[in-house]
């Protein structure tokens, strides 16, 4: 069964550094997602991404962030200066069909989540 | 501002029992969806609704637009659905999650 990969599982950084957080959507699927889940609350939208463009981005996503599909699998977000506010579990997903759309099928697929943990 | 509310928090029930869980919002929407996540983190989506009513295998949800509720069932629970249920609603460009239900099945 085809399935959302995301690399790595856990990364440990020193506040100010730069983190690159790597997903593999499911390879049909043209619709890209960035959400984030602080210890202990609820999960929360940063971005939506098709057609090598940002579509939507929530308030969370700021200049310190950025996205990009470098190539033909890989889905990334970037983090350009952590802070310790940033430690979250960082969950990409994917869609076949934008979540909006009247085709939807309702079925957004999730990665594992990369656990960040800034210092 | 919690734009999406669940209740309960946390729910603890027998093996078998039917399982109600509930989610307000206070915002128009585009659709609402219901997802689970499990002990571990991940994260399935389970339904998205944008009206009416979807049923998959011993899972129902329902939603009611004009009073901007929606209600996920599981029939007949089993110790596998032991998980946190999350309910979140897309309006324009965010999508807004509640804090979830945790529910605890025991054999």
């Amino acid at each position: 069964e085809p399935e959302v990969t995301q690399t790595p599982s856990h990364q440990v950084t020193q506040m100010g550094q730069e983190v690159i957080l790597r997903c593999v959507p499911i390879s049909n699927h043209l619709y890209f997602y960035w959400y984030r889940q602080i210890l202990g609350q609820k999960v929360e939208f940063l971005v939506s991404f098709y057609n090598n463009e940002i579509s939507e981005k929530s308030e969370i996503f700021d200049d310190q962030f950025s996205v990009e599909r470098p190539d033909g699998s890989n889905f990334t977000l970037k983090i350009r200066s952590t802070k310790l506010e940033d430690s979250a579990m960082y969950f990409c997903a994917s869609t076949l069909s934008p979540v909006s759309g009247a085709d939807y099928r309702g079925e957004q697929f999730f990665g594992p989540g990369t656990r960040l943990t800034v210092l | 501002k919690n734009e999406v509310e669940q209740s309960p928090q946390n729910l603890t029930a027998q093996e078998g029992e039917f399982i109600t869980i509930n989610c307000s919002y206070s915002v128009g929407i585009s659709a609402l969806h219901w997802l689970q996540q499990h002990p571990g983190g991940g994260i399935v989506s389970l339904f998205m609704l944008s009206s009416g009513k979807k049923k998959h295998g011993r899972l129902i949800a329902t939603i009611n637009i004009q009073e901007k509720h929606s209600s996920l069932h599981i029939t007949a629970s089993h110790p596998r659905d032991s998980a946190v249920y999350i309910c979140a609603v897309r309006r324009r460009a965010q999508f807004y999650f509640g804090t979830g239900t945790s529910l605890t099945v025991i054999p």
